[in-house]
Parts: structure tokens; C-alpha cells; sequence
């Protein structure tokens, strides 16, 4: 079965880097985008970004210009977003999620990854 | 950039009711529209692509419609489950905006 797993919650401090992870399995890795959804506590859903995993190529929501990294590792079908220099707003849930290819919209998603960024 | 709306923000409704919830893009996005139903505490799940296409084990009294700018999410006959914040969202292009999301509850 299709899953995206994400890793667990972390806890950073203003200007840092927090990189999190989503492991792919249950389907060929490099035939589905993978986009980049955030989520404030009590907010809506705001994109982030997506990367291509076959080729690594990637497109970044202008809010995250130059804060934003997303990269795979097709070795282990992973996908990271790496997001720096951050701030108490970008204290969040970050969730991966697969571009369907058949259907349209966002199939399968990760659980999840909370980020804290506190003093 | 596109921009896109959902009316209302938030509905409480009875069990059985029809409950229908409106989201306008800024600009023609033909049917590239999905909705999704986030539970409280849960994952966003998709419920319907291409503005009126069902996703696989979703209930039949979920449906959509619309094309261009104007759509709409029907909920058939309310259950309780149904309880959660709803999001349209465009995926002809990037970037994938989502709407600012409608909250329903039942009465």
C-alpha cells in the first residue's frame, strides 16, 4: 500500500535549518510529484512546493523563495524540504503529499511533521 | 496568481440536511479543481478531482460540479462523520492554492 512517512516532530530556534524527510514506498518512487503542504495550528493548508523525483526538478511557492529546499534521494525514495532561517510564524505542521497521476489533487499524504520554532 | 475563495467560511447544519460549499477561482482553471475533508487532528483526505470525479472509497452522497471559475461541493444528506474543514484547491499549474477552508459543524 501506498505511504508517506514522515519523521517525528522537532523543536528549532529562530534562524535555524530544520530538514524533514518523507520515505515513499508502495509504489515506483520516481513516477509521482511530491508537494510540500503547511499547516499553522489553526490555519488553513498552504503549498509550499513540489519537486519532480525522477529528475530533481523542483518549483517553490514565492513566499519560500530562497528559504526553500526540496531534494530526493532516489536511493532510498525520500524526499526532503529543507526550510532556513526561521521564525516564530513558521511554526507549523509540515506535510509531504503524491501528486496523482490518474486522478488530480493530492492522493496520499504524510502524517505529518510538527515544527516548533521557539527561544 | 490565482486566488481562490470558499463561501462560506463556516456552516452548521442538521443531520440530513443538503449542505452545499462554493469556491471561486480569480481567473478560468477549467476543471482542475480538487476538494478535501480534514477531520479535526487528522491528515487532509482527497474527496473529489477534476471538480466532479469521486475518489475511490468516498461516500456517493459527496459530489461536485462547476468548471472555469465557479464550484461547488454538495454533501447529499449530513451525517455526523461528516464534521470537518473542507478546502478547495487549483492544480492546473503552480502554484497548487488551496482555499482558506470552510468549517462545518452540525446543529
Amino acid at each position: 500500500q501506498v505511504q508517506l512517512v514522515q519523521s517525528g516532530a522537532e523543536v528549532k530556534k529562530p534562524g535555524a535549518s530544520v530538514k524533514v524527510p518523507c520515505k515513499a514506498s508502495g509504489y515506483t518512487f520516481i513516477s509521482h510529484y511530491v508537494h510540500w503542504v503547511r499547516q499553522a495550528p489553526g490555519q488553513g493548508l498552504e503549498w509550499m512546493g513540489i519537486i519532480n523525483p525522477s529528475g530533481g526538478s523542483t518549483s517553490y511557492a514565492q513566499k519560500f523563495q530562497g528559504r526553500v529546499t526540496m531534494t530526493r534521494d532516489t536511493s532510498t525514495s525520500t524526499v526532503y524540504m529543507e526550510l532556513s532561517s526561521l521564525r516564530s510564524e513558521d511554526t507549523a505542521v509540515y506535510y509531504c503529499a503524491r501528486g496523482g497521476r490518474a486522478t488530480g489533487g493530492f492522493d496520499y499524504w504524510g502524517q505529518g511533521t510538527l515544527v516548533t520554532v521557539s527561544s | 496568481d490565482i486566488q481562490m475563495t470558499q463561501s462560506p467560511s463556516s456552516l452548521s447544519a442538521s443531520v440530513g440536511d443538503r449542505v452545499t460549499i462554493t469556491c471561486r477561482a480569480s481567473q478560468g482553471i477549467s476543471n482542475y479543481l480538487a476538494w478535501y475533508q480534514q477531520k479535526p487532528g487528522k491528515v487532509p483526505k482527497l474527496l473529489i478531482y477534476a471538480a466532479s470525479t469521486l475518489q475511490s472509497g468516498v461516500p456517493s452522497r459527496f459530489s461536485g460540479s462547476g468548471s472555469g471559475t465557479d464550484f461547488t461541493l454538495t454533501i447529499g444528506s449530513l451525517q455526523p462523520e461528516d464534521v470537518a474543514t473542507y478546502y478547495c484547491q487549483k492544480y492546473n499549474n503552480a502554484p497548487y492554492t488551496f482555499g482558506q477552508g470552510t468549517k462545518l459543524e452540525i446543529k
